[in-house]
């Protein structure tokens, strides 16, 4: 049972252009949610985070969108580098417990000069 | 400061054979996460610690999977008995604070091939 889900495991972009990646989530006790980047042979590196109470959160370059009725959050990176090109988890976890991560599968993002 | 590392960071392992992964998270970080990355999958949790106690091992996928995090610093996790499906990127997070356990930084992983 996938809890979070992002449906679109590859994404190409322009540099300059806006890259949206998206998630789902099926879980309605999620209440915080995080995107995470991982280049290969790396660790995923915590990227950008919204708490349920909010539907927007904004860091720079990025953009987390939060709309809990559709239980959809997606991410927004404008202006797009060639340095982004990465791939892109989403994940979730409940505000009770040892906060344990729920990941997506994964967006591969290509950001072409 | 150092990030969280992890060793070996490759590892090759016949089938049956027992192997040691070890974490060595950030300095003073109370949160210790294992998950484990198939091919193609995002991370799944294996199992938490909070200092020396393991409080969750709901994640470990059977009884050939043990962790340990003996005075709450460096964590290692066992396989014995290794089998084809193990295979996977093994990945340890720490965070600074219970409370902020959600936001996670983590090792490079060590990636477990089993023929």
């Amino acid at each position: 049972d996938q809890q979070v889900k992002q449906n679109s495991p590859s994404l190409s972009v322009q540099e300059g252009r806006i890259s949206i990646l998206n998630c789902d989530y099926t879980n309605s006790m999620f209440d915080y949610f995080l995107w995470y980047k991982k280049y290969p042979a790396e660790g995923p590196t915590f990227l950008i985070s919204i708490s349920s109470i909010k539907d927007k959160n904004e860091d720079g370059r990025f953009t987390v969108f939060l709309n809990k009725s559709a239980k959809h959050l997606s991410l927004h990176i404008v202006p797009s580098q060639p340095g982004d090109s990465a791939v892109y988890f989403c994940a979730a976890n409940r505000n009770t417990g040892f906060q344990k991560l729920v990941f997506g599968t994964g967006t591969r993002l290509l950001v072409s000069p | 400061g150092a990030g969280v590392s992890q060793s070996p960071r490759y590892k090759v392992a016949k089938r049956g054979q027992d192997v040691a992964l070890r974490c060595d998270p950030i300095s003073g970080h109370v949160s210790l996460f294992w998950y484990q990355q198939a091919l193609g999958q995002g991370p799944e949790f294996l199992t938490y610690f909070q200092n020396e106690a393991q409080l969750d091992k709901s994640g470990l996928p059977s009884d050939r999977f043990f962790a340990e995090r003996p005075e709450g610093s460096v964590s290692t996790l066992k396989i014995q008995r290794t089998q084809q499906e193990d295979s996977a990127v093994y990945l340890c997070a720490s965070s600074p604070r219970v409370a902020q356990a959600r936001e996670q930084y983590f090792g490079p992983g060590t990636r477990l091939t089993v023929t």
